[in-house]
């Protein structure tokens, strides 16, 4: 059965530093992808950055870039030169491509980032 | 701009009343839409699978009698909590994808606080 682990609860950062948020995961199948969402306190969940399991090159959107170790089946998010309006839940999630389109998250890390 | 809207945004109402929450997907075609729910400080689990056009799939544990999802069209999938009760109280959210795009992420709406009373 595929899995997320986020073994983070909660991250403090400040302001202007990078900061990388730790995801792991588990499946069997080789097609998958790998999605991370942010959700502030108001609750809606905001796409921030996607990496597919062949792509061969990290991916990267703005200030946000995923560190993949697919040998380590890691897929870490660093944030870099952060702001106070980072401070939200960060959610990892994992889609099975010949699957459905059904994602399933990971318990989420809390970031506080700091003046 | 929002992709999917979700609606309404919050609902607190008595316990004993069933209550609608609609997901429509904007300017694509959504066949499947997603419900989820979320308790505080804990993540989103997936309820079930709307369909468009045939019954959703729920996750084991979910009482289909008691979250009744109907998915009429390629826009709007209904989410119906019957007979609510304090229990049911949660924030529940909807995602779509537009599945004409590749490696187009599932976009969720902006989630509705439900409050049993």
């Amino acid at each position: 059965a595929q899995k997320i682990t986020q073994t983070q609860p909660g991250m403090f950062v400040q302001e202007k530093e990078a900061v990388t948020l730790d995801c792991t995961y588990d499946t069997s199948d080789p097609s998958y992808g790998l999605f991370w969402y942010k959700q502030p306190s108001s609750g809606e969940m905001i796409f921030l950055i996607y990496q597919g399991s062949y792509d061969q090159q990290n991916a990267t959107e703005g200030r946000y870039s995923l560190n993949f170790q697919k040998a380590r089946k890691s897929a870490n998010l660093v944030i870099s030169a952060s702001q106070l309006g980072d401070s939200a839940m960060y959610f990892c999630a994992m889609r099975e491509l010949y699957n459905t389109d059904k994602l399933i998250f990971g318990t989420g890390t809390r970031l506080q980032v700091f003046p | 701009g929002a992709v999917v809207s979700q609606h309404p945004s919050w609902v607190i109402c008595k316990s004993g009343t069933s209550v609608k929450i609609e997901c429509r997907s904007l300017d694509f075609q959504a066949t499947t839409m997603f419900w989820y729910r979320q308790f505080p400080k804990q993540s989103l689990m997936l309820m079930a699978t709307s369909n468009e056009g045939s019954k959703a799939t729920y996750e084991q544990g979910v009482e289909k009698d008691k979250f009744l999802i109907n998915h009429a069209s390629l826009t709007l999938s209904t989410l119906t909590v019957t007979s609510a009760h304090p229990e049911d109280s949660s924030f529940y959210i909807c995602s779509a994808r537009d599945r004409t795009a590749s490696n187009q992420p599932q976009h969720f709406g902006d989630g509705t606080r439900l409050s049993i009373l």
